[in-house]
């Protein structure tokens, strides 16, 4: 089966306090990209990365990182010293024959 | 910010009647999308098209059809709107190669309730 998995259906965090977000997937294909989206309370869609299969290299963004692991086939969000504006419901996507998301993880950052 | 906007943004109709939402762009990208975001399901493609007059079915495009007659819109019709319909639908752009590679950019949504 082809598909993405967010087992975190809610996380809590008091402001400040780093938070890893999991995504794990599962796919046949060699080459593949993978992306995370954010949806804030407003409800709109925000793209924040795009990674391909041969780049194994973390990336950070500023307060934002990602650990690509192909060999446990994850792709993890962290984001470091946690703030209110992050909470928002974050999906992990896998495109094969077509865009699959994951369920997505609602953040709730508390002040 | 991609220059997408949908229409209506909210819109509440009856069991049985005819749908049609609006998605239009003025960024001249090829691929168009249309999903729909319910709870627990994070979102679920329903039809894409790659060009005008080209179009293709989703996980979930049964109850639903597309058309594109121009580069710019793409119109989702649910010609008769069932309550398992009701949901909020989003539309997405993207250029380059297509659906499995591109990143895609959201519209704003439409919250559909079919009572």
């Amino acid at each position: 089966a082809q598909k993405v998995t967010q087992a975190q259906t809610e996380i809590s965090v008091v402001e400040k306090e780093d938070v890893t977000l999991d995504c794990v997937y599962e796919t046949r294909d060699t080459t593949y990209y993978l992306f995370w989206y954010k949806q804030p309370p407003s409800g709109e869609l925000v793209f924040l990365i795009r990674r391909n299969s041969f780049d194994e290299q973390n990336e950070i963004s500023g307060r934002y990182s990602w650990n690509f692991q192909k060999s446990t086939s994850s792709f993890n969000f962290t984001i470091t010293a946690s703030q209110v504006v992050d909470s928002a419901v974050y999906f992990c996507a896998l495109p094969l024959d077509d865009m699959r998301f994951g369920a997505g993880t609602r953040l709730t950052v508390k002040p | 910010d991609a220059g997408i906007t949908q229409s209506p943004r909210h819109k509440v109709t009856e069991t049985g009647t005819p749908v049609t939402l609006r998605c239009h762009q003025t960024e001249n990208h090829r691929y168009m999308y249309w999903y729909r975001q319910d709870p627990g399901h994070g979102l679920r493609l329903i039809h894409y098209s790659y060009g005008v007059k080209d179009t293709d079915k989703g996980e979930v495009s049964d109850g639903y059809s597309v058309s594109r007659s121009k580069t710019e819109d793409f119109l989702l019709t649910l010609e008769s709107a069932t309550s398992s319909q009701t949901s909020v639908y989003f539309c997405a752009i993207s250029d380059h190669r297509g659906p499995i590679t591109d990143t895609q950019y959201f519209g704003p949504g439409t919250r559909l309730t079919v009572l």
